[in-house]
């Protein structure tokens, strides 16, 4: 099935490294993604990782996937208050239908 | 480069009304998605076109329909407007079936 879980909230302090985690139930899944969005804004692609790997850094951001367990996360290193903002993690299912199943969001507080 | 570009940024209906919500993907884009992102529902997948034709919709009633032009641009329409059709709808855009989607800025309905 398609399900993808996220926890609701996160806060953390100016400086800090931010974790944001999701897990997923379908192992079709083949690319894995993360998308920011700020208030009344779409969607910003952040970074995303192929299921054979099993992790992606990008300057700032580290995606670490476990697909033994589902599980996904994103590290945001030195977090500053512009990253305030809702996460989404989403997975592609079955190429040939190209459809994102987004989580339910993590939304960031980043405090000075 | 021109981002996904959607419009109007706001509609505003009454019940049973018909909606129509315009998106431009990216030069050279030939996929559009379609998502819709209600409160208390997260986001979820609507429709896709490529090169002009329905490729998949996702778990939406036949009311939701659209259509992708010649220049790739793409077209939403919803009729006999209900109130909970209320929510942020998002286009997004990828190069030939790609792995990345972008989004557009995303036409808030709003259903009265």
């Amino acid at each position: 099935g398609e399900d993808v879980e996220q926890s609701l909230f996160l806060s953390v302090r100016e400086g800090d490294s931010s974790v944001i985690n999701c897990t997923y139930t379908d192992s079709s899944s083949t690319y894995l993604y993360w998308y920011k969005q700020e208030p009344g804004a779409g969607l910003q692609l952040l970074t995303y990782i192929f299921s054979n790997m099993d992790m992606k850094q990008d300057q700032r951001l580290t995606v670490l996937l476990n697909k033994k367990d589902k599980h996904l996360s994103l590290r945001i290193a030195d977090t500053q208050t512009g990253d305030s903002a809702i996460y989404f993690c989403a997975e592609r299912v079955n190429t040939g239908f190209q459809k994102l199943v987004f989580g339910t969001g993590t939304r960031l507080l980043v405090s000075p | 480069e021109a981002g996904v570009t959607q419009s109007p940024t706001h509609l505003i209906k009454t019940r049973g009304q018909q909606a129509t919500l315009r998106c431009s993907p990216i030069s050279g884009h030939t996929s559009v998605y379609w998502y819709q992102q209600a409160l208390g529902l997260g986001l979820q997948f609507l429709l896709w076109y490529d090169e002009g034709e329905e490729r998949n919709r996702g778990n939406f009633p036949p009311r939701f329909s659209g259509r992708q032009f010649p220049n790739y641009s793409s077209e939403l329409n919803v009729n006999a407007l209900e109130l909970e059709d209320s929510a942020l709808y998002l286009c997004a855009s990828s190069l030939d079936r790609g792995r990345e989607q972008f989004f557009g800025p995303g036409t808030r309905l709003t259903v009265l």
